[in-house]
C-alpha cells in the first residue's frame, strides 16, 4: 500500500504547454513537499505546503487538505523543466516520518 | 553560500567492506536528514537528527547501518558490512526547522555501488 500516489507517472509536453501533476495521499498530514530532481540527480525543494496555494515564477502548488490532494502546475513549460517531480508528505501522527510518491517524469519537447 | 556538501559523490566497493558517507549541512540549520533512493523503492527517509540528536531512526534498514552527528556541521552514515542491495544514491538534507516541516535543502547525493 502506497500512502502517496502521483499521476501521471510519465508526461511528455510541447514547449509552452500548461502542465499539471497530481498527488493524492491517504493519511492526515502536517505538511506536503514538492521536490524536483534533474537528470543529473540533484534534488531541489520547490514548495512546502500545509494549506492553500503557493506560487514561484511559473510554478504553482495547491493543496486541498479535506480532499487529501495536491497539484503542481507549470505554466508556459520549457525544456529546462524536464525533470522528475516528487511529492512527499509528513504525516501528522507518526512522529518524524516522510512518505514519498514515486515521482512524475516530465519531458518538455522544444 | 555553500549548500549541503556530501562526500564522496561516487563510491564503488566490494561486498563486506565498510562504507562511510559524509555530510556537511548548511550552517545554521538544526535539522539533518539522511535519505536513500533506489529505482525499486524511490526515496526513503533513513534517519533524522535535530540539534545533533537522532530523533527517529526507524527508517534505518538494519543494524549494518549507523549514523552519527558529532557536531552541528558534520554527519556520517556508515554501512558495515556492505552488501550489493545497499547500492543506491544516498542523499543528505538539512533544514532550519526544529520539526521537519521546514524547507529541505538537499546535497548532490553519494552514489554507492556495492559489487
Amino acid at each position: 500500500k502506497n500512502e502517496v500516489e502521483q499521476s501521471p507517472q510519465n508526461l511528455t509536453a510541447q514547449e509552452g504547454e500548461f502542465i499539471t501533476i497530481n498527488c493524492s495521499y491517504s493519511v492526515g498530514i502536517s505538511a506536503l513537499h514538492w521536490l524536483q530532481q534533474h537528470p543529473g540527480g540533484g534534488i531541489v525543494s520547490l514548495f512546502m505546503l500545509s494549506s492553500g496555494k503557493k506560487k514561484h515564477g511559473r510554478l504553482i502548488a495547491t493543496i486541498n487538505i479535506q480532499e487529501k490532494h495536491s497539484s503542481l502546475h507549470i505554466t508556459a513549460s520549457h525544456p529546462r523543466d524536464s525533470a522528475v517531480y516528487i511529492c512527499a508528505v509528513h504525516p501528522s501522527n507518526t512522529g518524524n516520518q516522510f512518505y514519498f510518491g514515486t515521482g512524475t517524469s516530465l519531458t518538455v519537447i522544444p | 553560500d555553500a549548500g549541503v556538501i556530501q562526500s564522496p559523490r561516487h563510491e564503488v566497493t566490494e561486498m563486506g567492506q565498510e562504507v562511510t558517507l559524509r555530510c556537511k549541512p548548511i550552517s545554521g540549520h538544526n535539522s539533518l536528514f539522511w535519505y536513500r533512493q533506489t529505482m525499486m523503492r524511490g526515496l526513503e527517509l533513513l534517519i533524522y537528527f535535530n540539534n545533533n540528536v537522532p530523533i527517529d531512526d526507524s527508517g534505518m534498514p538494519e543494524d549494518r547501518f549507523s549514523a552519527k552527528m558529532p557536531n552541528a556541521s558534520f554527519s556520517t552514515l556508515k554501512i558495515q558490512p556492505s552488501e550489493p542491495r545497499d547500492s543506491a544514491v544516498y542523499f543528505c538534507a538539512s533544514s532550519t526547522s526544529a520539526g521537519i516541516t521546514g524547507e529541505l535543502f538537499f546535497g548532490e547525493g553519494s552514489r554507492l555501488t556495492v559489487l
